[in-house]
């Protein structure tokens, strides 16, 4: 089956960076994606890693450790709009998209 | 606009009832998956379909059924409803199987009373 643990919730002032970590158990690996979700709205698609390594897009960046079940989530200069849930959701060769809870992440000015 | 369609935005109807709600994928998307979000929960996956074959079920229960049709419109059915289904549902997209970014509607708001 597939399994994925996150921490439930964050704090962080704004300007500052943070770091949202992920351990993830999953047969058939298929690629880990990062998603945000502000309160009662649908979650956007931040980033996808399949490879170890590094992948950088503007003030976010994910990283990806196959072998220790792994990423991260950075978010760089964080602005009070960054205030929202961080899903890490992962595929199996099965075919499931299965999410983590999401760490709630509130930036204080 | 995720290009992701979902009918009704809001639904109230009482336990025991059934329902059903609708979504349109993004055009050319061929999978469909529905997630169930209850408050300050996380989204839990119940079904998947790509070109009108289930691939992948969830914790589904059996009161919820699901299909996709030769359009590529999908309908997710709720029967005998109990105060518990009460939940955001989301209807996702995506354009191939596994390893691709889904794309969400805005969600079904379902109340049980």
């Amino acid at each position: 089956g597939q399994n994925i643990d996150q921490p439930t919730e964050m704090t962080a002032t704004e300007g500052a960076i943070v770091q949202i970590n992920c351990t993830y158990q999953t047969s058939g690996f298929n690629g880990l994606f990062w998603y945000q979700q502000h309160a009662g709205e649908a979650p956007t698609f931040l980033s996808y890693n399949v490879l170890d390594g590094l992948e950088e897009k503007g003030r976010f960046s994910s990283f990806l450790s196959r072998s220790k079940g792994y990423s991260y989530l950075l978010l760089k200069e964080l602005q009070m709009k960054d205030s929202a849930s961080y899903l890490c959701a992962t595929t199996s060769g099965t075919y499931k998209y299965i999410f983590g809870t999401g760490t709630r992440l509130k930036v204080l000015a | 606009d995720s290009g992701v369609t979902q009918t009704p935005k809001h639904l109230i109807t009482a336990t025991g009832q059934r329902v059903t709600l609708r979504c349109s994928p993004r055009s050319g998307d061929l999978s469909v998956y529905w997630y169930q979000q209850s408050l300050d929960q996380g989204l839990q996956f119940l079904i998947q379909y790509y070109n009108g074959e289930e691939r992948a079920k969830g914790n589904i229960l059996e009161r919820f059924s699901a299909q996709q049709f030769p359009d590529l419109h999908s309908e997710l059915n709720l029967s005998s409803l109990e105060l518990g289904d009460s939940a955001l549902y989301f209807c996702a997209s995506s354009a191939r199987l596994g390893g691709a970014e889904l794309f969400f509607g805005e969600g079904s708001r379902l109340t049980v009373l």
